[in-house]
């Protein structure tokens, strides 16, 4: 089975520039989550998708920044306009709603955007 | 805010030797995951403790809770370059948003 998968790996843009992250979840997990990793500070969550509603999205730094999940499958994340301060590594994660406490997050391999 | 507070921030010891990393955090949880980054890529959930749960192994690794100390540590024995990585504790809240700490930085020579 599939992980979950992001792409691009790698975003390099100038300042001002719009950049659009994808996430591919597991195929089956209702939530889908975003975080980011600025600097080698501690990853930050952004926010959180179960299917295609936005449950929390109280991470998200400002309204320079949207994301979507159409039809509650993949999840895109915009930047527009990029500042530098949004350099980071930028993580989807997802998990299946099993009814338990706790529902195992399986991590995407991050995509790194450079804003120069 | 953040959640959980790793020490130490980075770590170098040599192969066959133990690391060890703490962990601190403020509010009151249900579990604690211990995650692990290796360089470009992403995050893989190592282990995870239950509030009433004091201590917990998982081959290499040992995790202890302490819930009247609000604090957690890590314990990766006879270390081998491959634990190379960067490690992680983060707590859940009820929707299951993740909260990290800045994470310890572990470097294994050969």
């Amino acid at each position: 089975e599939a992980g979950v998968t992001q792409f691009p790996s790698h975003s390099v843009i100038e300042k001002g520039q719009t950049v659009t992250l994808r996430c591919d979840p597991i195929s089956g997990h209702d939530n889908l989550y975003w975080y980011r990793r600025v600097m080698g500070k501690e990853i930050k969550f952004l926010l959180h998708f179960v299917k295609e509603s936005k449950q929390d999205e109280s991470g998200m730094p400002n309204n320079r920044f949207l994301a979507e999940r159409t039809g509650g499958t993949y999840s895109t994340l915009k930047v527009q306009p990029a500042e530098l301060e949004d350099s980071g590594v930028y993580f989807c994660a997802s998990s299946q709603d099993s009814g338990e406490s706790y529902n195992e997050q399986f991590f995407g391999p991050g995509t790194r955007l450079t804003v120069l | 805010s953040q959640q959980g507070e790793e020490d130490p921030q980075a770590l170098s010891i040599q192969e066959g030797e133990n690391a060890t990393m703490n962990c601190s955090y403020k509010t009151s949880i249900n579990n604690l995951q211990w995650y692990r980054q290796n360089s470009g890529r992403g995050l893989v959930h190592l282990i995870l403790i239950r509030s009433n749960e004091r201590e917990k192994h998982s081959g290499r690794l040992r995790v202890t809770l302490d819930t009247s100390k609000k604090s957690s540590s890590l314990l990766i024995t006879a270390s081998r370059a491959a634990d190379t990585a960067s490690y992680f504790c983060a707590t859940t809240d009820s929707w299951g948003k993740l909260q990290f700490g800045a994470g310890t930085q572990v470097v294994v020579t050969p």
